[in-house]
């Protein structure tokens, strides 16, 4: 069984600007958390979708925002990004939400 | 609100050695998890506890939990220099409507000496 995958797996923005991030869940998981990685405020949880619909959602500034599709695939988006916004962005999976996560190997964000 | 604490953060063991990474959390939880992330990669899932009393080994790693004190402990046993990474435990809060939320612990940055 494939894995969870997120394209693309590197990118360089510059501040202001807005990117969208994409996470496909392993096969038959409708359940797809996000989370941000940077040094200085470890993993935080920024939100999670099941069957379309936004369940939960971490504490974070409106400019992060995400959907789901109805393959359960996911995008975040972060607009008007700021040089804070660099980290490893993660997406998770699992077959409903509160079972055991899969992670993606995640997209390395850089804004200058 | 749920805090998950670590300790130690920094652990620097000679090969062959014993030790343990302790996780503490502060409210219940359904599950707790640890992981290992090497430099630059993903999470990767080493132990689900679900219960009290819960243990798992796995090579040279066994992770405990014990619900009534609200802590896990993962211990190395016989380190070798291929467990040198860092290792997180998670945990999966209780409450009714926290969907697909897991709260970590800083993280433990493990480095094992010859």
């Amino acid at each position: 069984k494939a894995g969870v995958t997120q394209t693309p797996r590197y990118l360089i923005k510059t501040r202001g600007q807005q990117v969208t991030l994409s996470c496909s869940p392993i096969s038959g998981h409708r359940s797809v958390s996000w989370y941000q990685q940077t040094p200085g405020q470890g993993l935080q949880f920024l939100f999670e979708y099941f069957s379309e619909t936004q369940r939960n959602k971490g504490n974070f500034p409106g400019r992060f925002s995400g959907r789901q599709f109805s393959n359960s695939r996911s995008e975040m988006n972060v607009s008007t990004l700021e040089l804070g916004d660099s980290a490893l962005y993660l997406c998770a999976s699992s077959f409903e939400g509160k079972l055991e996560q899969y992670f993606g190997p995640g997209t390395r964000l850089t804004v200058t | 609100e749920l805090k998950v604490e670590q300790n130690p953060l920094f652990l620097s063991m000679q090969e062959g050695k014993n030790y343990t990474i302790y996780c503490n959390y502060s409210t219940t939880s359904d599950r707790l998890y640890w992981y290992r992330q090497d430099p630059g990669k993903s999470l990767e899932s080493l132990f689900v506890l679900l219960s009290n009393g819960a243990v798992k080994q796995e090579g040279r790693l066994m992770a405990s939990l014990d619900t009534k004190a609200r802590l896990s402990t993962l211990h190395i046993t016989a380190a070798v220099h291929d467990l040198s990474a860092t290792y997180f435990c998670a945990v999966d809060y209780a409450g009714g409507t926290s969907y697909g939320k897991l709260t970590f612990g800083q993280g433990t940055i493990l480095t094992v000496h010859p």
